[in-house]
């Protein structure tokens, strides 16, 4: 069976300050792995997405993920944290050859400190 | 162009009442799903359905029964609704699995109250 565990269900950084926020999945078999964001009172959007290409992935709004295939992670970051980062943001993993099923993790709240 | 979109985004209806949620994707894709989101962000999926055909139906209420007219659309209907069904539902749509990393698109979510 497939998990998604994302550490820290809260998350403060400084505005400036990275922003590091951990996912880690189970699979036998490498995943694709997606990052989203959820602004309040908005759907989910696509931040990056990892598809057996490069193991580092840059996405919008100056994210970048990197598969690590020995540590089953595919933890987020973003060097300078702006206000505008305040969210929820959901890692998802999605199965190879298992159809179109995606499982997300719980999610975890970024709050940017002024 | 909104991808996928749903409607209504904001329903407070009473316990007891029937209620449906609709949702249209324009994004060709033959994959369509319902998640529904609790108070603490926590999504789950409640059903998938690929070009018409149910897929994926976790275990929900029977009070909860989806339609999909084609594969452009996918309904929620909810029958009796109760206080605990207040969250938050987003349909999203994705591509069959064929190149790789199919994305799943979400819509913008209808939130739900029940008094």
């Amino acid at each position: 069976a497939q998990s998604v565990t994302q550490l820290g269900s809260h998350v403060s950084v400084s505005e400036g300050a990275l922003v590091l926020l951990r996912c880690n999945y189970s699979s036998s078999v490498p995943p694709y792995l997606f990052w989203y964001v959820q602004y309040p009172n908005q759907g989910l959007q696509l931040l990056l997405k990892y598809t057996s290409a490069a193991t580092l992935v840059k996405g919008i709004n100056g994210f970048e993920a990197e598969f690590k295939k020995s540590e089953t992670s595919f933890h987020l970051t973003k060097p300078s944290a702006h206000m505008s980062d305040a969210a929820e943001y959901f890692c998802a993993v999605k199965p190879p050859n298992t159809g179109n099923q995606f499982y997300f993790g719980t999610g975890t709240s970024l709050t940017v400190i002024p | 162009d909104t991808a996928v979109s749903q409607t209504p985004k904001y329903l407070v209806t009473q316990m007891g009442n029937d209620k449906s949620i609709k949702c249209e994707q324009n994004l060709g894709h033959d994959t369509m799903y319902w998640y529904k989101q609790d108070s603490k962000k926590f999504l789950k999926i409640m059903f998938s359905y690929n070009n018409k055909e149910l897929i994926i139906n976790e275990t929900v209420p029977n009070r909860f029964s989806p339609k999909s007219p084609d594969k452009a659309h996918l309904n929620l209907h909810i029958n009796s609704l109760e206080l605990g069904d207040s969250a938050v539902y987003f349909c999203a749509s994705s591509q069959e699995a064929g190149s790789s990393g199919n994305t799943i698109y979400f819509g913008e979510g209808s939130w739900l109250t029940v008094v």
